[in-house]
């Protein structure tokens, strides 16, 4: 079966980092695109890094510098690093695979892990 | 960046009703474009991919359909279990966005 799961969330101070991870079962993982995507408690969705087959990294222009995006296709994972966090990162973090048709969607989701920036 | 901008931003609906959602990016993204079902609690499905295609395993009641700047998510009778919240999202470029989400709620 294909899936994702998140873990590292939690409570952390603001100016503290957390460590996100994301493990992948079910195919294969090097030859898709991964992204983070988050979702404050009651709100919208909101995209905020991705990386590709190849490693090209994008971020959300408010998480540049902050935040780092990065890959294992050895162990099927995929990590975010956060550090400055603030307020305004307190969400629900999603884990989710590029679409395999290329064309820009996510086809594939994890169940999410909270991360919660207060003092 | 693209703007996504959805309406309405909730819609009370029945069983059996046609419920059509629009979606506007603010320039042209071709067929670039993602359609998603949220129930509370759980993370995003993916319905429809490039403006029209449908997932496997979506039903058939659910279509899409646009390109350029403007596109619709259509439910032709709503059932029980597609009481939720629906997003757009641009995959032309970087960064990806999402509309504001329409939620459909029980009349």
């Amino acid at each position: 079966e294909v899936q994702l799961e998140e873990s590292g969330g939690g409570l952390v101070q603001p100016g503290g980092s957390l460590r996100l991870s994301c493990a992948a079962t079910g195919f294969i993982f090097g030859n898709h695109d991964m992204h983070w995507v988050r979702q404050p408690t009651g709100k919208g969705l909101e995209w905020v890094s991705g990386i590709g087959s190849a490693g090209d990294k994008y971020y959300l222009d408010s998480v540049k510098g902050r935040f780092t995006i990065s890959r294992e296709n050895g162990s099927n994972s995929l990590f975010l690093r956060m550090k400055s966090l603030r307020a305004g990162d307190t969400a629900v973090y999603y884990c989710a695979r590029g679409d395999p048709y290329g064309l820009g969607g996510f086809d594939i989701w994890g169940q999410g892990t909270m991360v919660s920036v207060s003092s | 960046d693209i703007q996504m901008t959805q309406s309405p931003s909730s819609v009370s609906a029945s069983v059996g009703d046609r419920v059509i959602i629009t979606c506007r990016a603010s320039q042209a993204i071709g067929s670039w474009l993602a359609w998603y079902q949220q129930k509370p609690g759980k993370a995003p499905n993916l319905l429809i991919y490039a403006a029209s295609t449908l997932q496997s395993g979506v039903p058939s009641r659910f279509s899409g359909s646009g390109s350029g700047t403007d596109f619709t998510l259509t439910i032709s009778s709503l059932q029980p279990e597609d009481f939720a919240t629906y997003y757009c999202q641009q995959g032309n470029s970087f960064p990806r966005t999402f509309g504001p989400g329409t939620k459909v709620d029980i009349k």
